[in-house]
């Protein structure tokens, strides 16, 4: 199975404080997508970096992909209350763009 | 518009009834996608449908019939589900091709029970 694993699987932090969430997976990838989902909600997407790419941004939002190693991290900066959520990473196969895998997922609760 | 929407919101029902999960987008999307979540795990992926056809059926049993009448809709029809079918099944939406990275829209998923 290509599902990624996610570290740690919940995470609790003050507001205004960085939260830094990891994503490992198996087999080579395509790219490396991460989601976000409120409780019991669908998912939003987040931010998406392709395996030839080593760093992305989006506002608060920075992520890494070290495929050498098979892992990701996200990391959010300034955290709000709002962002608690569950944090998702999901690969993309190599040449096989439409399925993606989900990984196991990050709890996050940012304390207001 | 970015938005995938799905009905109905919520479904209770029993083991012989025939009921289906609908989804539709507006954003030319060419592929559009199945998936259950059950509590606290990630989403896992039944079926992807690609201009209009079947391309991956994750082994999915065959009380989850899937029909892609057009390029915006997208159903599902359950029959004969088992109270372990109980999750929530989330539509989602992407570019299709054979090249590229696309970005899959979600939509807020139907919550089903089964009794």
């Amino acid at each position: 199975s290509q599902q990624g694993e996610e570290d740690p699987q919940a995470l609790s932090i003050q507001e205004g404080e960085n939260a830094t969430m990891n994503c490992s997976y198996k087999t080579s990838i395509n790219n490396l997508q991460w989601y976000r989902q409120n409780s019991g909600r669908g998912l939003v997407h987040l931010i998406l970096i392709r395996s030839n790419e080593r760093e992305k941004h989006s506002g608060r939002l920075r992520v890494t992909l070290d495929t050498s190693k098979k892992s990701s991290s996200l990391l959010i900066t300034a955290s709000r209350a709002a962002d608690t959520a569950s944090y998702f990473c999901a690969t993309g196969l190599l040449g096989g763009y439409q399925k993606v895998t989900f990984g196991t997922g990050t709890k996050l609760q940012v304390i207001p | 518009d970015t938005e995938v929407t799905q009905t109905p919101k919520h479904l209770v029902m029993g083991m012989t009834n025939k009921k289906s999960l609908k989804c539709e987008q507006h954003m030319g999307h060419r592929a559009m996608y199945w998936y259950k979540q059950k509590a606290k795990k990630p989403p896992e992926l039944m079926f992807v449908y690609s201009y209009e056809k079947l391309s991956i059926n994750e082994s999915v049993p065959s009380r989850f019939s899937p029909e892609c009448p057009n390029s915006s809709l997208l159903n599902l029809h359950l029959h004969a589900l088992q109270p372990e079918d109980s999750a929530l099944y989330l539509c989602a939406s992407s570019q299709a091709g054979t090249s590229g990275s696309h970005t899959q829209y979600f939509g807020p998923g139907t919550r089903l029970t089964v009794l």
